[in-house]
């Protein structure tokens, strides 16, 4: 199984700055196809996961541009710009380059 | 709008077995495919396996086989899991989660079900 590690973020966050939250994974996403499968999700307190960004660098429709996406084939970026409250919760990297599917152990962003 | 409806809550006994459905809307439920999630504090997000709604094909995480069953009623646009042989080690929260029709992505999520496995 591919396995992914996800750093910490030096929480809290103090609302306005940037915060960057990394993963690695132990096999390179990059397909032959030119595309990463790398996905980044968020997981308000009490909610469900919500997609965010696919193929390592695509936001989802109706994501704020203040988040992107980025790196290599085997580590990754979601970098989150002048960070409000409703960017509070659990952000998780997911591979979806083969079955099984797997996910980092989530990185929480608090809010200062 | 894509909606994914999951059964409520469930207190089952060791050694049962529980189904819990996921009935999808806003969509053609047989356009996308159909994941189930594990939830736990120890251990993250787990995925369980994945079901072709139009076919019925099914994959699975090996840790997964023998313990989930994946299925799916087409007339009623509902995915369904079972779980059997219960310990209180499945206990979680279960998500139903839709695949997009691009790639193995997540674009929505049920609301989650907790199944508590308790004597």
């Amino acid at each position: 199984d591919i396995v992914m590690t996800q750093g910490a973020l030096p929480n809290p966050v103090p609302s306005g700055e940037s915060a960057s939250i990394t993963c690695q994974s132990s096999k390179s996403l990059l397909h032959s196809n030119g595309k990463t499968y790398l996905n980044w999700y968020l997981q308000r307190p009490g909610q469900s996961p919500q997609f965010l960004i696919y193929w390592m660098s695509t936001r989802a429709s109706g994501v704020s541009d203040r988040f992107s996406g980025s790196g290599s084939g085997t580590d990754f970026t979601l970098k989150i710009s002048r960070v409000e409250a409703e960017d509070v919760g659990v952000y998780y990297c997911q591979q979806d380059l083969e079955f099984p599917r797997t996910f980092g152990a989530g990185t929480k962003l608090e809010l200062k | 709008q894509v909606q994914l409806q999951q059964s409520g809550a469930e207190l089952v006994k060791p050694g049962t077995s529980v189904k819990l459905s996921c009935k999808a809307s806003g969509y053609t439920f047989t356009s996308n495919h159909m994941n189930w999630i594990k939830q736990t504090t120890g251990q993250g997000l787990e995925w369980i396996g994945i079901i072709n709604p139009g076919s019925g094909g099914t994959s699975y995480n090996v840790k997964f086989k023998g313990k989930a069953t994946l299925t799916v009623d087409k007339s009623s646009s509902t995915a369904f899991m079972q779980l059997s042989s219960l310990t209180p080690e499945d206990s979680a929260v279960y998500y139903c989660a839709r695949e997009n029709w691009e790639g193995g992505y997540f674009d929505y999520w049920g609301q989650g079900v907790m199944v508590t496995v308790s004597s």
